[in-house]
């Protein structure tokens, strides 16, 4: 069965510093890959998404993530990370008509 | 409209007890979803219907009933729940079975179960 691997599940870092989340999927084939973000006690939203093309993907709030297909990686970045961002991070697989979700990374971020 | 919208936002029910979950979307979009989020873990698909036709279900007890009436509208029913299905009740919608442009999520039924 397909599956998504988030090894970081708590993050903590002081505003300003450099962010870097870590996703890794099982399947081999084509997948469509996204990062969604749920703010505390709000829905989850779509921060980006990866079909094909440009394994450099912009996503919103600043963030951009990279596909890296020799290593099943998905990884979210972004360069200066705000208070504001202080949320839980999931990344996602569809695949077969199924959106799989990792495990998540809680990020803190301290003024 | 860009927005999947749930109704209730809150619900206590008691075990015996029967109650629904409503989802809805004016997007136009032709999948629909629902999944499940206990605190602190990732959403569980329990349910996928495409054009209105179930297409997925994720072998969830027959305590949990969904419904989708029509294409912008879903329900989850629910009947003699366990203190254990208290969670985040997600519904989510998407542009056909794709899934490319990935899913547009509600804000979510907290249920609990006393």
């Amino acid at each position: 069965a397909q599956s998504v691997s988030q090894h970081n599940h708590h993050v903590i870092l002081s505003e300003a510093a450099s962010l870097e989340l870590g996703c890794n999927y099982s399947y081999g084939g084509t997948v469509n890959l996204f990062w969604y973000v749920q703010y505390p006690g709000q829905h989850l939203q779509l921060l980006l998404k990866y079909f094909s093309g440009d394994p450099l993907v912009k996503g919103i709030k600043g963030f951009e993530a990279e596909f890296i297909k020799s290593k099943f990686s998905f990884n979210l970045r972004k360069p200066s990370v705000q208070w504001s961002d202080t949320a839980e991070y999931f990344c996602a697989v569809y695949n077969t008509d199924k959106l799989i979700f990792g495990t998540g990374t809680r990020l803190q971020v301290f003024p | 409209d860009t927005e999947v919208t749930q109704t209730p936002k809150h619900l206590v029910m008691g075990m015996t007890n029967k109650k629904s979950l409503k989802c809805e979307q004016h997007m136009g979009h032709r999948a629909m979803y629902w999944y499940k989020q206990k605190a602190k873990k990732p959403p569980e698909l329990m349910f996928v219907y495409s054009y209105e036709k179930l297409s997925i279900n994720e072998s969830v007890p027959s305590r949990f009933s969904p419904e989708c009436p029509n294409s912008s509208l879903l329900n989850l029913h629910l009947h003699a729940l366990q203190p254990e299905d208290s969670a985040l009740y997600l519904c989510a919608s998407s542009h056909g079975e794709g899934g490319v442009y990935g899913y547009t999520f509600g804000s979510g039924t907290r249920l609990t179960v006393v």
